[in-house]
């Protein structure tokens, strides 16, 4: 099955600063990359996804970018804000044959002033 | 996201007893999940349920069992609690097609003295 992994596990950055974070995943067969933000004491929220089709997908200050090749995806924040502080979480599926999404082990950002 | 609601949202209870946690959805999704959350471990899949008819073990099911009474509802139980079994459980739904986005109750927090 699936193996995702994510790092950092935690990330501390300065208001403003652009943060990253980074998943690796197993199965080359994989098209389906979610990213899903959990604040504190709330549920996880998708937002933002990305399809194998594409290499990029931008919303605003977040993007995400695969590289097929290398099998990982990343999650970028531009000039963040202190309402970016959450626990991220990235996962990946196959579509076509898998049921269930195979979640990272999550990202603590910290924006701090 | 008030559609997927999950009772109850707090419970602590003793080694041995049998809980039951419950979940309800207006969103009119088959598809159901029930995952719990640990520190550094990520959300981990202990069942999933794509119709009424249709349970599935997900990663970490020993020690749990689920009910899908209606295409709206999906039950969790722990037959015998253990302290172990403290966590932060969530339920969570997603519709029929290859997108995979899954919208999450609001939790429920279990400690098991």
């Amino acid at each position: 099955g699936e193996n995702v992994e994510q790092h950092p596990s935690t990330l501390s950055v300065q208001e403003g600063d652009s943060a990253v974070i980074k998943c690796t995943y197993s199965d080359s067969a994989s098209n389906y990359f979610p990213w899903y933000k959990q604040e504190l004491g709330k549920r996880p929220q998708l937002i933002i996804d990305i399809r194998s089709n594409v290499g990029e997908k931008k919303d605003q200050r977040i993007a995400v970018t695969l590289n097929k090749t290398a099998k990982h995806f990343s999650l970028h924040i531009t000039e963040t804000q202190p309402e970016d502080s959450a626990v991220y979480f990235c996962a990946g599926i196959n579509t076509g044959t898998a049921s269930k999404l195979t979640f990272g082990t999550g990202t603590r950002l910290q924006v701090t002033l | 996201d008030a559609d997927v609601t999950q009772t109850p949202r707090n419970r602590i209870t003793k080694t041995g007893k049998r809980i039951m946690l419950e979940c309800s959805q207006t969103k009119g999704h088959d598809r159901m999940y029930w995952y719990r959350q640990d520190p550094g471990l990520g959300l981990r899949l202990i069942y999933y349920s794509f119709d009424v008819k249709d349970i599935n073990k997900g990663e970490i099911s020993d020690g749990y069992s689920v009910s899908r009474q209606a295409q709206a509802k999906f039950s969790l139980s722990l037959e015998s609690a253990i302290p172990n079994q403290t966590a932060l459980y969530f339920c969570a739904t997603s519709d029929w097609g290859g997108a995979e986005t899954q919208y999450f109750g609001p939790g429920t927090r279990l400690l098991v003295l």
